[in-house]
């Protein structure tokens, strides 16, 4: 059974820095695209990061140059480093794993979500 | 960018109506296209992925269509459990989502 399980989130003052982590089992995080979405509160869904099977990595405008995306595959864990903060960081954020369609009998990944974790809450507030 | 527009923001209904909610793409994005349903204090899950698949588990009263720039999720016969707000997100590039469509008990 895929699980995902988010956790480092907390309160944090402008300008500082955060690292999430979300601890997978059920399947191998260096195998299967990975992102983190984020919720801030009362608001809808928006798509902060991925990480590829390959290794290389994209960020969404508002956090490029300010967040990292990073996994560790002995740990099966992916994190997001977040520096900088800002209070519009303010948000739930979950980690999700990215589905996988099949091309010609083959199973490739894909750009919808299909595990998230429960989400952590970031507050930037000072 | 791609933006993505649902209507409405807010639907109310009857268990056991049928129920439609739209979604309106920038520019045309395809068939690449996912509903999610998301319940207060809860992670999304996915329904319906390449515009008209389902997802394993989902019941069937859950269907999908559309492509290019306009979209649609149906449920007909509306149980007490589908009363939740639905996401629609694009992926032709990258990703992005619709503002969320709350269906509420009339």
């Amino acid at each position: 059974e895929v699980q995902l399980v988010e956790s480092g989130g907390g309160l944090v003052q402008p300008g500082g820095s955060l690292r999430l982590s979300c601890e997978a089992s059920g399947f191998a995080v260096s195998t299967n695209y990975m992102s983190w979405v984020r919720q801030a509160p009362g608001k809808g869904l928006e798509w902060v990061s991925v990480i590829y099977s390959g290794g290389s990595t994209e960020f969404a405008d508002s956090v490029k140059g300010r967040f990292t995306i990073l996994r560790h595959s002995s740990e099966n864990t992916l994190y997001l480093q977040m520096n900088s903060l800002r209070p519009e960081d303010t948000a739930v954020y979950y980690c999700a794993k990215h589905g996988r369609v099949s091309y010609y009998g083959a199973r490739s990944p894909s750009w919808y979500f299909d595990s998230w974790g429960q989400g952590t809450l970031v507050t930037v507030s000072s | 960018d791609i933006q993505m527009t649902q209507s409405p923001s807010t639907l109310s209904a009857s268990v056991g109506d049928r129920v439609t909610i739209t979604c309106r793409a920038s520019q045309s994005i395809s068939n690449w296209l996912a509903w999610y349903q998301q319940k207060a204090g809860k992670a999304p899950k996915v329904l319906i992925y390449k515009a008209s698949i389902s997802e394993s588990g989902v019941p069937s009263r859950f269907s999908g269509s559309g492509s290019g720039t306009e979209f649609s999720l149906t449920i007909i016969n509306l149980q007490p459990e589908d009363f939740a707000t639905y996401y629609c997100q694009q992926y032709k590039s990258f990703a992005s989502f619709g503002q969320g469509t709350k269906v509420e008990i009339k």
